[in-house]
């Protein structure tokens, strides 16, 4: 169970391109959902926190404006890197929890790796 | 704000020997967690710790949290190939509905 589907796995696009990832939790209700960026073989850099029906929260230094995040269902999560550039390829990863709760475990995806040509 | 600082960044271990790595936070937390990250794969869950000295095992995993609820440890009792990965603590502050991941220990195995 608890179940996380990233799409897509991998792209390539050219700069300038906005790119849209999408999020689900097959098994679940994720009220809450994560997204992290994750550099080669550094840690996991969370960009936002996605509660299903509401803004999003987004950390220190994250550009809003940027990284959309919508979380319109309790399935679904989307993360829109606007115009792209080569500085936005990286590892992006979402994760999440199946209830309100602080102490509920993530699950994550298996992960988005985005080139930016 | 909350910072959790994790080592070693790498060990390299001969397959049956012990490994430990060992998570720190500058603030009190609420609770930990422990990820598994495979090379090319994303970060499994492993265990969560709440209570103040808590120790939990699995198989031949030894999961520690601190009396302070600051620190906590994950031993590896004789290795096995199968455990290559990086480990992540990630920290619960008790104030933030948050938690911030460790840098990660990664652990290679020499079979």
């Amino acid at each position: 169970g608890a179940v996380v589907s990233q799409h897509p796995s991998w792209v390539i696009c050219k700069s300038g391109t906005s790119v849209k990832i999408e999020c689900r939790s097959l098994d679940f209700q994720a009220t809450t959902m994560f997204w992290y960026r994750q550099f080669p073989k550094q840690s996991l850099m969370l960009m936002a926190t996605s509660n299903e029906g509401s803004k999003a929260t987004y950390e220190q230094g994250v550009e809003k404006d940027k990284f959309l995040i919508n979380h319109a269902s309790l399935t679904l999560s989307t993360l829109t890197v606007t115009s792209a550039h080569p500085e936005d390829s990286s590892f992006y990863i979402c994760s999440a929890i199946t209830g309100a709760s602080s102490n509920q475990p993530q699950h994550f995806g298996d992960g988005t790796r985005l080139s930016i040509l | 704000g909350q910072q959790v600082m994790q080592i070693p960044q790498y060990q390299h271990v001969q397959e049956g020997e012990d490994f430990t790595t060992y998570c720190n936070s500058s603030t009190t937390l609420s609770n930990i967690q422990w990820y598994k990250q495979r090379p090319g794969g994303h970060p499994v869950f492993l265990i969560q710790l709440v209570k103040s000295g808590e120790v939990k095992k699995q198989k031949r995993l030894t999961f520690q949290f601190g009396e302070a609820k600051k620190n906590s440890s994950l031993h590896i009792t004789a290795t096995q190939t199968t455990d290559v990965g990086t480990y992540f603590c990630a920290g619960r502050n008790t104030n933030a509905g948050k938690s911030t991941f460790g840098d990660g220990t990664t652990l290679t195995v020499k079979p």
